[in-house]
């Protein structure tokens, strides 16, 4: 069936480093692809999505890029700040009237 | 819009009791959802409905857990008789059908059972 592998954490960064956190899923037709925040104490929130090979979601300085290529959508940051620290999940959509969630990846950010 | 509200905030229950979360989804949203999440399984989809009809329950645990969604505005999810081991965050999200995979989530209940 189709499934989303991310990268395990926690990922412990200093505040300004550069972030990535992997994430690859199942190549089952062209799944629109999506990145979420949880921040302490709260749900879900979108952070990004990506509808079609090649293209690119961003926001808040997050960026991921759809890699069909390579089934992958890696979420980037090019300075993270303290800020930033939660838990991060890939999820692919299907068309099938539900997402998939990852496994999540914590990010701790440091000053 | 106030969003996905979620009630209450925090349940605690003795073993054995009946507890019942419950769910407003977003105005104009076809499509609502109950996520389970726990440091173990982490998120896992309970049960999804579209337009008031349950679609998917594949993923309620087993026959103590209920859910229904009488009406555009409202749904609950009922545990009868509930166990420690279902102590957990429970989250609903809503989205409109066709959005996607763009899912509001609400803030949860986190449900102690001792």
């Amino acid at each position: 069936g189709n499934s989303v592998t991310q990268m395990e954490g926690p990922v412990t960064l200093s505040e300004e480093a550069f972030l990535t956190i992997n994430c690859t899923y199942t190549a089952t037709g062209y799944p629109s692809l999506f990145w979420y925040v949880q921040y302490p104490g709260e749900g879900l929130q979108l952070l990004l999505k990506a509808t079609k090979a090649d293209d690119k979601g961003s926001n808040k300085g997050f960026e991921a890029t759809y890699r069909k290529e390579t089934t992958s959508f890696h979420l980037e940051k090019g300075s993270v700040q303290v800020s930033d620290s939660a838990v991060y999940f890939c999820a692919p959509y299907y068309n099938t009237d539900k997402l998939i969630f990852g496994t999540g990846t914590r990010l701790q950010v440091f000053p | 819009d106030a969003g996905v509200i979620q009630s209450p905030r925090h349940e605690v229950t003795e073993m054995g009791q009946e507890v019942t979360l419950r769910c407003k989804p977003i105005s104009g949203h076809n499509s609502l959802f109950w996520y389970r999440q726990t440091m173990m399984r982490g998120l896992e989809l309970l049960i999804y409905f579209n337009n008031n009809v349950p679609i998917d329950d594949s993923g309620m645990p087993e026959d103590r857990f209920s859910a229904k969604m009488p009406n555009a505005s409202f749904s609950t999810l009922k545990i009868q008789p509930s166990e420690p081991r279902d102590s957990a965050v429970y989250f609903c999200a809503s989205s409109p059908q066709d959005r996607g995979g763009g899912y509001t989530f609400g803030s949860g209940t986190r449900l102690t059972v001792v």
